[in-house]
């Protein structure tokens, strides 16, 4: 069971815009850590997607967005496209200095 | 670009102990003002990441309690890899080990590079 809980999966049609929840506690994400998301394909290296809540890594695109508050976190996707589906996980800390992930959300492309 | 591949043998027997290598490229992990920690997480068949644990170049190491204290983390400057050992592997144990660059600041972490990872089945 992981410690941040995120939905199994979501889904949208191209074009359309997808947001994914991250939920904590007070001693992780509720406790003032920020929250990272990563992008992850089959057979390939996860992808930081967003760090710090809010911030994108040189190369993403602006359709990705992060944000926080309070025990919880959110990704969206605008413009969903179908390079876009993947499973998106997000990250977070807690006050024992170790780094705790949530399930992971399968995004499909209708 | 920091780059990290991750080495080792995909079946170990039950009760064994897994050794995984991660040969680093693209940076020394033993660079003075490194700001990298070193890391290492996996994803077992069908489930979220779990992060293992993690050492920094002044050797500060920390390690995820539920594993307790089976895993050791240590590191081969001369070759510029570190390593993982976990002791007294399970089926439970079962998963695709990854290693993966971070960054540690006042408000967490954050993993900027990744391997693409290991399969690692443990079965008799």
């Amino acid at each position: 069971q992981s410690v941040l809980t995120q939905p199994p999966s979501v889904s949208g049609a191209p074009g359309q815009r997808v947001t994914i929840s991250c939920t904590g506690s007070s001693s992780d994400v509720g406790a003032g850590y920020d929250v990272h998301w990563y992008q992850h394909l089959p057979g390939r290296a996860p992808k930081l997607l967003i760090f710090g809540n809010t911030n994108r890594p040189s190369g993403v695109p602006d359709r990705f967005s992060g944000s926080k508050s309070g025990t919880s976190a959110s990704l969206a996707i605008t413009g969903l496209q179908a390079e876009d589906e993947a499973d998106y996980f997000c990250q977070s800390y807690d006050s024992s200095l170790s780094v705790v992930f949530g399930g992971g959300t399968k995004v499909t492309v209708l | 670009q920091v780059q990290l591949q991750e080495s080792g043998p995909g079946l170990v027997k039950p009760s064994e102990t897994l050794s995984l290598t991660c040969t680093v490229s693209g940076y020394s992990i033993n660079s003075v003002n490194s700001r990298y920690f070193w890391g290492w997480i996996r994803q077992p068949p069908g489930k979220g990441l779990e992060w293992i644990g993690s050492f920094s170049h002044s050797r500060n190491t920390y390690y995820n309690p539920s594993l307790k204290s089976r895993d050791t983390i240590s590191v081969d400057t001369s070759k510029n890899q570190f390593f993982l050992r976990l002791n007294s592997v399970t089926a439970a144990d079962t998963a695709v080990y990854y290693c993966a660059a971070e960054i540690r600041y006042g408000s967490g972490s954050y993993f900027v590079s990744w391997g693409h990872g290991t399969q690692v089945t443990v079965s008799s």
